[in-house]
């Protein structure tokens, strides 16, 4: 079975400070993860998505993360925080070629100016 | 270019009633999916079509919540009759998807339903 944990569920950052939403995976095949967000009122969006290609993979906005078979973990980060990053950010994984997404608890970034 | 289309945004509605919430996917994307958004539950897969052929119904709650793909650019979902843990967002969702599954979804704006 398949499954990913957001380890925070609120962070708040200063505005030019760097950002990292953790979130850590479960699962028996090889995986692929990927990054939502969601501003409020809104739908997601895709972020970035790793697929066994190269372990760092960079997205939009500025934000890349980190594919760590050992640790089992795919880290967001993003080198300084903008007050339009504020948001809800998804962790997700499914396995390769299924339609199945399993999303995580979700980590609401709170960005103060 | 449109994204994916949801309607109404909002709805409130008294329980014993039934809901319709439609979805125009992006043109082109052959596969359409239903999910339920709340605090406790976080996103739920309802639905997942393919071609307009539902594939994976097991997300759907229970016989009061029925879902249809007519055509490429239209879906409906229906709740009859409403109860107050309806209330949720729901969202649709669509993906270029054909054959080979990327994981790429695009979603819409969702619709808020409160049963009363």
């Amino acid at each position: 079975a398949q499954s990913v944990t957001q380890l925070d569920s609120h962070v708040s950052v200063s505005e030019g400070t760097p950002v990292l939403l953790r979130c850590n995976y479960s699962s028996s095949y090889s995986p692929s993860l990927f990054w939502y967000v969601q501003h409020p009122n809104k739908g997601l969006q895709l972020l970035l998505k790793y697929t066994s290609a190269a372990t760092l993979v960079k997205g939009i906005n500025g934000f890349e993360a980190e594919f760590k078979k050992s640790e089992t973990s795919f880290h967001l980060t993003k080198p300084s925080a903008h007050m339009s990053d504020a948001a809800e950010y998804f962790c997700v994984v499914s396995d390769q070629s299924s339609y199945k997404l399993i999303f995580g608890s979700g980590t609401r970034l709170l960005v103060r100016p | 270019d449109a994204g994916v289309i949801q309607s109404p945004r909002h709805e409130v509605t008294e329980m014993g009633q039934e809901v319709t919430l439609r979805c125009k996917p992006i043109s082109g994307h052959n596969s359409l999916f239903w999910y339920r958004q709340t605090m406790m539950r976080g996103l739920e897969l309802l639905i997942y079509f393919n071609n307009n052929v539902p594939i994976d119904d097991s997300g759907m709650p229970e016989d009061r919540f029925s879902a249809k793909m007519p055509n490429a650019s239209f879906s409906t979902l229906k709740i009859q009759p409403s109860e107050p843990r309806d209330s949720a967002v729901y969202f649709c969702a669509s993906s270029p998807d054909h054959g080979r599954h990327t994981g790429e979804l695009f979603f819409g704006e969702g619709s808020r339903l409160t049963v009363l």
